[in-house]
């Protein structure tokens, strides 16, 4: 089956620094990527769609200038926190859709603590 | 209001038991659904898609009511493994998966 590649899973930054987390679909092609976010025991929030070779689209709220997202190829997404503060600290999941069968599939999501 | 909305619950239920979780959506133009079971920081994990006329896998059964903008998801028989998060996602205009804010199931013994 579709497997997506996530890392790092868990990564402990301090504040003010940043921290890239990619996503990459190992054995299928990917034109879109979704980036989530989810708070402890609350929903997986979108935060944006990722698209091969254009800007991405941003969620109502979700500062693109704070999360950076670079689609470079049908493979991989990345998604980079800038200037991370401790209100940052979730866990950030990212998806695949597959070009060829429009079949979702998420990666094992990065566990993010900024101190 | 949210696209999606779900009771976050939790159901607490014996084993055995049959459970049954709904969810609504707003967007009429929404396009397919699914349920998504997801552990404890853990990633989602698709449970099953959601057809027009209804469909079961095992002791999953789902169904969609459109006019209504309603899907359900029903589980006969718990079992302790069945104890998760249980998540509606829909697809909405431009592709987009969104989730309602889940619904915990605890199956006790």
């Amino acid at each position: 089956g579709a497997v997506v590649s996530q890392h790092p899973s868990r990564v402990i930054c301090k504040s003010g620094t940043s921290v890239k987390i990619e996503c990459r679909s190992l054995d299928f092609q990917a034109t879109t990527m979704f980036w989530y976010r989810q708070f402890p025991k609350k929903s997986l929030m979108l935060m944006a769609t990722s698209n091969e070779g254009s800007k991405a689209t941003y969620e109502q709220g979700v500062e693109k200038d704070k999360f950076l997202i670079n689609h470079a190829s049908l493979t991989l997404s990345t998604l980079t926190v800038t200037s991370a503060h401790p209100e940052d600290s979730s866990f950030y999941i990212c998806s695949a859709r597959d070009t060829n069968n429009y079949g979702y599939t998420f990666g094992s999501g990065t566990r993010l603590t900024v101190v | 209001r949210k696209e999606v909305e779900q009771d976050p619950g939790p159901f607490n239920v014996p084993e055995g038991a049959t459970v049954a979780f709904n969810c609504t959506y707003s967007n009429s133009a929404s396009q397919s659904f699914f349920w998504y079971r997801q552990d404890c920081r853990k990633e989602p994990k698709l449970l099953m898609s959601v057809y027009s006329s209804g469909n079961e896998d095992g002791r999953f059964t789902a169904q969609l009511n459109r006019a209504s903008q309603y899907i359900s998801l029903l589980i006969r028989d718990s079992k302790l493994s069945d104890s998760a998060t249980y998540l509606c996602g829909c697809i909405t205009g431009f592709q987009k998966l969104v989730f309602g804010t889940g619904t915990r199931l605890l199956v006790s013994p």
